[in-house]
């Protein structure tokens, strides 16, 4: 079975700093991962991905998740944050099946707040 | 841009109420899913439905069911509404590439509060 930890339940930073949220899983297959974004009463937005090759995957918006397979993490990271990268961050694991459905399995969340 | 529309964004139910929360998606996506969002917990997977008419539990099927009649739209239904399924319901689709990779396109949600 798979799991997803998001360590960190809410994370305070003033503007312009740098910010790190934190993820590990489980699982006992490869796996692809993905960062979502849920920005005030929106649905989820898809802001980064890694399915395979480089490690290090970048965001439009300046976000950047690295994949550590020893580390069994995909650490989100953002230089300078603004505010309004305020918003709810979800990590998601999806299994590597050769067929059928590949269950996204979602970390509780965490919470950015950027702050003037 | 994929477009995932849930036509409640906020509904009040009465405990046992029949309550039917809709979700049209219009990029002819094969797949489509409901979750619920609660704090602290994530998203969860109710149901998905790989094609018209098919459909397939998820992690937290009971007190729910789901009909998907046309290819555009997943109707989540409760039959008899009850106080602990107060949540943000979120619908989303993907195409049959995307769904190997596990890559979702969810819509706004819909917040629903049983009294």
């Amino acid at each position: 079975a798979q799991s997803v930890t998001q360590l960190d339940s809410q994370v305070p930073v003033f503007e312009e700093a740098p910010v790190e949220l934190r993820c590990n899983y489980s699982s006992s297959v490869s796996v692809y991962l993905f960062w979502y974004v849920q920005y005030p009463n929106q649905g989820l937005q898809l802001l980064l991905k890694y399915l395979s090759g480089s490690t290090l995957v970048e965001s439009i918006n300046g976000f950047e998740a690295e994949f550590n397979k020893s580390q069994t993490s995909f650490h989100l990271r953002k230089p300078s944050v603004h505010i309004s990268d305020t918003a709810e961050y979800f990590c998601a694991v999806s299994p590597l099946r050769t067929g059928g459905y590949n269950k996204l399995i979602f970390g509780a969340g965490t919470r950015l707040a950027v702050h003037p | 841009d994929v477009k995932v529309t849930q036509s409640s964004r906020y509904l009040v139910k009465r405990t046992g109420e029949k309550v039917f929360l809709e979700c049209v998606q219009d990029m002819d996506h094969e797949n489509m899913f409901w979750y619920r969002q609660d704090p602290g917990l994530g998203l969860r997977l109710i149901y998905f439905s790989y094609d018209v008419k098919m459909k397939e539990k998820g992690d937290i099927p009971e007190g729910y069911s789901v009909s998907r009649e046309k290819k555009e739209r997943f109707s989540l239904i409760l039959e008899s509404a009850s106080t602990n399924q107060t949540s943000m319901y979120l619908c989303a689709s993907s195409s049959g590439t995307t769904l190997n990779t596990g890559e979702l396109f969810f819509g706004e949600g819909s917040r629903l509060t049983v009294l």
